[in-house]
């Protein structure tokens, strides 16, 4: 069974700064997907950023970019000028053939 | 376009009571899936639908819960009878699925949370 594990359930981040999410997986497929999905204090769930397996080059979606690390299964997130609305909770994801596994989250809270 | 819709949004309800969440998925995605969130199992995958066909339901807790998909715009997760443990948001997401694109991506609604006293 695929397990996806977030080593950190909270981290705090100055406005302005950098900050790094980690999460680590395991699978024996070779074609997947890996996301990380945002979830605000209101609830709702969306998209941050997906990178495909098969790719080297890792994905950038303004301030936010991951390391993609396929032999060491790693997926880190990297959030740069953070600002207050980046304040929530992040999931990070393994998708293949349409199911996803989640790991456990990792609180964000950026400080003013 | 709408995205995903679910309701309720907040059910209280008491012990041994049915309860009914329903998800309206995004027009055109061809699969479904019931999440539920807790604090301390965090989010996990109920069941899912391809093209309104169970696909996996091995996260189904218990004979108690159940699911439906009649039709591509309509779903629902049903627990009868409800008890204290149930008490969770639950999330429906939907995604768009081929045999040749299938990125994973899922797009969720805004969850039903429910209290069973």
């Amino acid at each position: 069974a695929q397990t996806v594990t977030q080593s950190q359930p909270e981290m705090s981040v100055q406005e302005a700064e950098t900050v790094t999410l980690s999460c680590t997986y395991d699978t024996s497929e070779n074609n997947y997907y890996l996301f990380w999905y945002k979830q605000p204090p209101s609830r709702q769930m969306i998209l941050v950023i997906r990178q495909e397996a098969y790719k080297q080059q890792n994905a950038t979606e303004n301030r936010f970019s991951v390391n993609f690390q396929k032999a060491a299964k790693s997926f880190s997130l990297k959030i740069s000028d953070s600002q207050l609305g980046d304040t929530a909770m992040y999931f990070c994801a393994w998708t293949n053939a349409g199911k996803s596994t989640f790991g456990d989250g990792t609180t964000l809270t950026v400080k003013p | 376009d709408a995205g995903v819709i679910q309701s309720p949004r907040h059910e209280v309800t008491e012990m041994g009571q049915e309860v009914t969440l329903r998800c309206k998925p995004i027009s055109g995605h061809n699969s479904l899936f019931w999440y539920r969130q807790t604090m301390m199992r965090g989010l996990e995958l109920l069941i899912y639908f391809n093209n309104n066909v169970p696909i996996d339901d091995s996260g189904m807790p218990e004979d108690r819960f159940s699911a439906k998909m009649p039709n591509a715009s309509f779903s629902t997760l049903k627990i009868q009878p409800s008890e204290p443990r149930d008490s969770a948001v639950y999330f429906c997401a939907s995604s768009f699925q081929t045999g040749s694109s299938n990125t994973g991506e899922l797009f969720f609604g805004e969850g039903s949370r429910l209290t069973v006293l």
